[in-house]
């Protein structure tokens, strides 16, 4: 598979409680990125990683959500407590930044949040 | 931080008219100017992108323009067929950032 992968692709659950989605991205591919896209709206940027280190976070990612990468390959987004507000799709996209360079950004297909 | 418009929001043309969008943004920083389209239900998808040193890209019916001037980059579309319809948005990035500050979209529907 060349693509950036996501799982699972739907995910419905209650209000309070805990979630947890996962991204694998193009194998050679050192920057790793979450969005979240409402309805009717582009992408917002949540937070990025270059290989293992978190190098920015959004004021959108409360202390709520918690993303890690520890092997610098695949990345885990948590959202703990949740709300009806974070029901959204969340995009995962992956770049090769090479230096000097200025990387172009692959997307996946997305995790569709619904808290109920 | 960086504020990106994009106008219109809505596009409607006939099957093998042009269309243009329009890309503001804020950032003189900026240094790199995507464009994707997003069909309902799918990924965002890069279409065409262009470097700041670089003022026009073109990819057979899709091109480019970038003034870093006056800040705002723009996507043509020539012959647009039914297959164009989607939303499409611009997604510049500042030069001291790595994530994308994408628009509101602009929904275009080409009919036939």
């Amino acid at each position: 598979d060349t693509g950036v992968s996501q799982d699972p692709r739907h995910k419905i659950t209650k209000r309070g409680q805990n979630v947890t989605f996962r991204c694998d991205p193009i194998s050679e591919h050192n920057r790793l990125y979450w969005y979240r896209q409402t309805l009717g709206q582009g992408p917002e940027f949540l937070t990025y990683f270059q290989n293992e280190a978190q190098l920015e976070k959004s004021r959108l990612l409360s202390d709520r959500f918690s993303a890690e990468r520890p092997k610098g390959s695949f990345s885990t987004l948590e959202i703990q407590r949740t709300e009806q507000g974070d029901s959204a799709m969340y995009l995962c996209a992956s770049s090769l930044r090479p230096a000097g360079s200025t990387d172009t950004q692959y997307f996946g297909p997305g995790t569709r949040l619904t808290v109920l | 931080g960086e504020n990106v418009e994009q106008h219109p929001s809505t596009l409607s043309v006939q099957e093998g008219d042009s269309a243009v969008i329009k890309c503001t943004y804020s950032d003189s920083a900026s240094n790199y100017f995507p464009w994707y389209k997003q069909e309902l239900g799918k990924r965002p998808q890069l279409i065409i992108d262009i470097r700041s040193n670089v003022g026009e890209k073109k990819d057979q019916r899709i091109a480019v323009t970038l003034n870093k001037t006056a800040k705002h980059f723009s996507l043509h579309i020539t012959e647009t067929q039914p297959e164009d319809s989607a939303v499409y948005f611009c997604a510049p990035k500042g030069g001291s950032q790595g994530n994308l500050i994408f628009g509101k979209g602009t929904k275009l529907s080409v009919k036939p």
